[in-house]
């Protein structure tokens, strides 16, 4: 079955420090791994996708497929940076017409 | 803002009663979804349509109803028999890179 997991429901640290958001999949295909922001007050949006490989506003994600993972880091975190990250899977293989939300963490940066 | 638009953004209804979520999308988009939103459980898969006149069932389809007359719309029916509708509907369509593109959501509250 296809599951994304993310263990944290709320991360919280200081302006400056590093950050990992944590996300794991089960996928027995090969898939496609988003993170999707939701800033307070506005609407859901896509940050990053690993088929792109790009940092966006200081954010890398790295597929692992040998942990099944797909963690969100930033090297040093910005109070803008608080909102809802939600890691989120489509099948590139099957299901390709639909994403598989995880539950969200919420990252909380501290000035 | 135009994009994805939802309407109405606050909803109220009463037990027993049908009511209906307005998405427009001017994206051109083939492929449109509903989702539910409740704390702490991410995002859920209701409905989803590929093309006009055609739609699936997604994870939680029981007590919704949608319809995919045309290309730009896809309401979604909250029915009665929907036993727990309180909650945050968000609405999205997918373009041809697989990127989803979200309303700004409609809050349905039971009295």
């Amino acid at each position: 079955a296809q599951r994304v997991t993310q263990p944290e429901k709320l991360l919280s640290v200081f302006k400056g420090a590093p950050v990992e958001l944590k996300c794991n999949y089960s996928y027995s295909g090969s898939p496609e791994l988003f993170w999707y922001v939701q800033y307070s007050r506005q609407r859901l949006q896509l940050l990053l996708r690993h088929i792109s490989r790009e940092s966006i506003k200081g954010f890398t994600a790295d597929l692992n497929k040998g942990e099944t993972s797909f963690h969100l880091k930033k090297p040093f975190a910005q109070e803008e940076d608080s909102a809802m990250y939600y890691c989120a899977l489509s099948g590139l293989t099957y299901n390709t017409d639909k994403l598989i939300f995880g539950t969200g963490t919420r990252l909380q940066v501290f000035p | 803002d135009g994009g994805i638009t939802q309407s109405p953004k606050y909803l109220f209804r009463k037990e027993g009663q049908n009511v209906t979520l307005s998405c427009e999308q001017n994206l051109n988009h083939d492929a449109m979804y509903w989702y539910r939103q409740d704390p702490g459980q991410g995002l859920r898969l209701i409905y989803y349509s590929q093309i006009v006149n055609d739609f699936q069932k997604g994870d939680i389809a029981e007590g919704y109803s949608v319809s995919r007359e045309k290309k730009e719309s896809f309401p979604l029916t909250v029915t009665s028999a929907q036993k727990n509708p309180t909650a945050f509907y968000l609405c999205a369509s997918r373009d041809s890179y697989n990127e989803q593109f979200f309303g700004p959501g409609t809050r349905l509250t039971v009295l």
